[in-house]
């Protein structure tokens, strides 16, 4: 399973945008990015997948460059209850859908 | 996620005696999975299942077997609990198709004295 790298925390001002990057050198062809939340006594709650280049939902933005070896996740105008864990994966689909969790990026807003 | 229940929620016993964990899911995913989250660890996947009475083990399975005999539940049991398993306990299910991601319970949070 492909390993990522994540700041361990960062701090931000409430209303700021947010940019957490996630580092995977040895990221497969069939992988994807993915990226979930974790707040306090609750699961991961998934935000955002992508496989090359740009993708947008209504909570956040994935940037992935063209090699693909590393990945943004933008959170726009941050408010108070984006304090969260926030964790990148890199996992295949194809086959067993086995991912593989590091520790994660601890992001504290500040107001 | 509205789906995926886990039962109990939180849960104290003693080194030595058995413990089941029940996960339901209501959205009909054929792959379910069972982790632990520990501080300093991440997350851990313990067990998963590929379909009913299809199982296979994660990357921390010594310990814990799993069932799975409806689409729908997926049990994790601890034989004989050592303190060394107390932590939290999520669930997870989806489709199993590509690109789709997993979708998380709320956790047990057991304690094992």
């Amino acid at each position: 399973l492909a390993k990522t790298t994540q700041p361990i925390s960062m701090d931000s001002y409430e209303g700021q945008e947010v940019n957490i990057t996630c580092s995977h050198n040895n990221i497969a062809t069939n992988d994807y990015i993915t990226w979930y939340q974790q707040f306090p006594s609750q699961g991961p709650r998934f935000i955002i997948q992508g496989y090359k280049t740009k993708v947008t939902n209504e909570v956040a933005s994935l940037f992935i460059p063209a090699d693909r070896k590393s990945s943004t996740l933008s959170l726009p105008r941050v408010s108070l209850s984006d304090t969260a864990v926030y964790y990148c994966l890199v996992a295949s689909y194809y086959g067993n859908n086995r991912l593989a969790f590091g520790k994660g990026n601890q992001v504290v807003v500040i107001p | 996620d509205a789906g995926i229940t886990q039962s109990p929620r939180h849960k104290v016993t003693e080194t030595g005696t058995p413990v089941t964990l029940r996960c339901h899911q209501t959205e009909n995913h054929r792959y379910m999975y069972w982790y632990r989250q520990d501080p300093g660890h991440g997350l851990r996947l313990i067990h998963y299942s590929y379909g009913v009475k299809d199982t296979d083990k994660g990357e921390v399975s010594d310990g814990y077997s799993v069932s799975r005999s409806k689409t729908e539940d997926f049990l994790l049991t601890l034989e004989s609990a050592t303190s060394s398993q107390t932590s939290v306990y999520f669930c997870a299910s989806n489709t199993g198709d590509s690109n789709q991601p997993q979708h998380f319970g709320d956790g047990t949070r057991l304690s094992i004295l």
